[in-house]
Parts: C-alpha cells; structure tokens; sequence
C-alpha cells in the first residue's frame, strides 16, 4: 500500500540545465497536484493534473515549466533552463477526487548552482 | 493577497496547555483540510471537514468548519512537543478544483 512517490529526494542542476521531477501517486488516485515551498515558507500551488488532462495551471510560470500526467506513468514536472531562483522543496500530492484530503510524497529538493 | 490567511502565524507555549489555531477566508469551501509538516517531511494529512458547523476529534485535536464553511479552527488540548511542527490548512473552494494552502502556523512546544 505505496503512498505518493516522488523521485529523486534531491536533485542539483547547473544553471542552464533541465530539471525533472517524478511523482507517483497511491493506487487509485487519479488527482495529481504540484506545489512549491521556499525554506521557513507555506505551499504555494502550482498546477492540478488529472490522467492526460491539466486541470488548472494558473499556479505555474508560464516559461520553462510544464507539467504532465500521462495515461501510463507517474506525473512530471518539468523546468527547463532553470535558474538559481528554482531552488526550492517541489511537493507532489495525488487525491481520489477534488473535494477529499490530498496525500503528500517527501518532496523534491532542487538546488540551482 | 492569500486566500487562506492563517493565526497566528508563530507560536511558542509550555508542554500541558491548550491552543487555538485559526484559519480564516472570504471564500466558502467545499471542503477544508488541515496538516502538519515535519522539517524535511511533506505535509500529513489530518483531517478533511465537509459540512458546515461540523467537529471533528483526533484525540487532544479538535477540528471545527464555521457555519458559512469560509473559516476553520484546531484546538489542542494538552499540548505535548512531539505536537511540534508547521500546521497547514488547505482548502477546495466552491465551484473551483484546485487545493490552495493557508499560510501555516509555526508551532514549538516548549518541555
């Protein structure tokens, strides 16, 4: 009974470089979310994905970032050219419906250098 | 301007006493969700309320949705320092999907 996986724990990538960013939801789970948390800070919403569909993306910049949630596959988050101001922690939670309790991984620490 | 605005924001007390957490909005939810967030951990879900007015207990935790479903509180009774941590409320508003997070309260209890 596998919670929400996110993979890798930690990532460093140079400036210029791309970064991505794995996430597995609980079986079942059809609902993806993308969040971002700077240290000290709360969540600050991203994007919601359902399978093949975005949902809502008005959390993500519009440059460099995409994300997707295939039929088959885990859910990515995708920067591209990522710059020093990228780094933070990238929580991905997945949910059986909108309305219910999400369920969180461990998060994604990307670190810019 | 956030859309869940939590208080206090920080909050230092003594082992044994009681708290009371606030969250607080314009918008009406669907549902509202409260968590905790462990340094280094993602949030852990602790309880989803639904219904306006409704309560709910997880042992010393006490949930309450306001009547208008725009606002939340958590009670901890007795409050002991494995409670530590960051404690988050989200919530779905209605007619929208996406789930949005309050600010946080930062709690330390102190042995």
């Amino acid at each position: 009974n596998a919670g929400v996986m996110q993979n890798p724990r930690h990532l460093v990538r140079r400036r210029g470089q791309e970064a991505r960013l794995r996430c597995s939801p609980m079986k079942g789970h059809s609902h993806v979310y993308w969040y971002r948390q700077l240290p000290e800070e709360g969540l600050k919403f991203m994007v919601y994905l359902q399978k093949e569909n975005i949902i809502d993306e008005s959390g993500m910049p519009k440059e460099r970032f995409s994300a997707e949630f295939p039929k088959e596959g885990p859910s990515i988050l995708r920067i591209q050219q990522v710059v020093r101001g990228d780094s933070a922690a990238y929580f991905c939670a997945s949910s059986p419906g909108a309305a219910g309790g999400a369920f969180f991984g461990q998060g994604t620490r990307l670190t810019v250098v | 301007t956030q859309l869940l605005e939590q208080s206090p924001q920080f909050l230092s007390i003594q082992e044994g006493e009681n708290l009371t957490v606030y969250c607080n909005s314009s918008s009406v939810f669907s549902s509202l969700q409260w968590y905790r967030q462990e340094p280094g951990e993602g949030p852990v879900l602790l309880v989803t309320v639904v219904t306006g007015g409704e309560v709910k207990k997880l042992k010393r935790l006490t949930f309450q949705f306001g009547d208008a479903r725009k606002d939340s509180s958590l009670h901890i009774t007795a409050a002991q320092p494995g409670d530590t941590g960051l404690y988050l409320c989200a919530g779905v508003r209605t007619g929208a999907n996406n789930l949005f997070f309050g600010t946080g309260t930062r709690l330390t209890v102190i042995p």
